[in-house]
């Protein structure tokens, strides 16, 4: 699996929309690009996740670059509760699998 | 829909001794997962299985880690004796199927301290 990287925290206002970036720049063309989060003393919880094209879905947007070497994820309007450890992840759907988790970017929503 | 359970949430022993973590999937999930956290680390999985088999434990330390998933639904992870570096939060996840897109649902962990 391709490894990813993250910033190690961001911060974002309450409302405004928070873009969490990743870097994948040895994906490979059967990789998808996985995010999850993890709230504090919780497990980590699914949010979305594409292969070429960009995706939306209740929680979020995922937007993958053209050339598939970097992905955002955009929470439209941040609340306090969003606050967490966002982690991307690549790996290859179809062989299901193990979840490779790197150390995330701690994302603070403040108010 | 129930998500996955598992029990105990929290648990204190001394080390040399024994403990055991219980996991009740979602249901008809057929894939189930254990991963170990550690503080400010990711997750890194532990063991897999595909119903009651066990299809990747390379990261398991067999020597004194051991896990069941009997008749493919619960499972039970298991650390005898337990050691200092052990003290760790423990994940139990789920999925439906590894053909599928396989989104793994993650329980609430296990806090273990080892003293």
């Amino acid at each position: 699996d391709a490894k990813t990287t993250q910033p190690p925290s961001m911060d974002c206002a309450e409302g405004r929309a928070a873009n969490l970036p990743c870097n994948h720049s040895t994906i490979s063309g059967n990789e998808y690009v996985y995010w999850y989060r993890q709230i504090h003393s919780q497990g980590p919880q699914y949010i979305i996740h594409g292969l070429k094209n960009n995706e939306t879905n209740e929680m979020a947007s995922l937007i993958i670059t053209e050339d598939r070497k970097s992905s955002t994820l955009i929470l439209p309007h941040a609340t306090l509760r969003d606050t967490a450890v966002y982690y991307c992840i690549v790996r290859v759907s179809v062989q299901g699998g193990k979840l490779i988790f790197g150390q995330g970017t701690e994302l603070s929503v403040k108010p | 829909e129930a998500g996955v359970v598992q029990s105990p949430r929290y648990k204190i022993i001394e080390k040399k001794q024994p403990v055991a973590f219980w996991c009740n999937p979602i249901s008809g999930h057929n894939t189930l997962y254990w991963y170990r956290q550690n503080l400010g680390q990711g997750p890194e999985l532990l063991i897999r299985y595909e119903n009651e088999e066990a299809v990747d434990d390379s990261q398991l330390p067999k020597d004194r880690f051991s896990a069941e998933r009997l008749k493919g639904v619960d499972s039970t992870l298991k650390i005898q004796p337990a050691e200092l570096g052990d003290s760790a939060v423990y994940l139990c996840a789920s999925s439906l199927d590894r053909r599928t897109a396989d989104t793994q649902y993650f329980g609430p962990g296990t806090r273990l301290t080892v003293l």
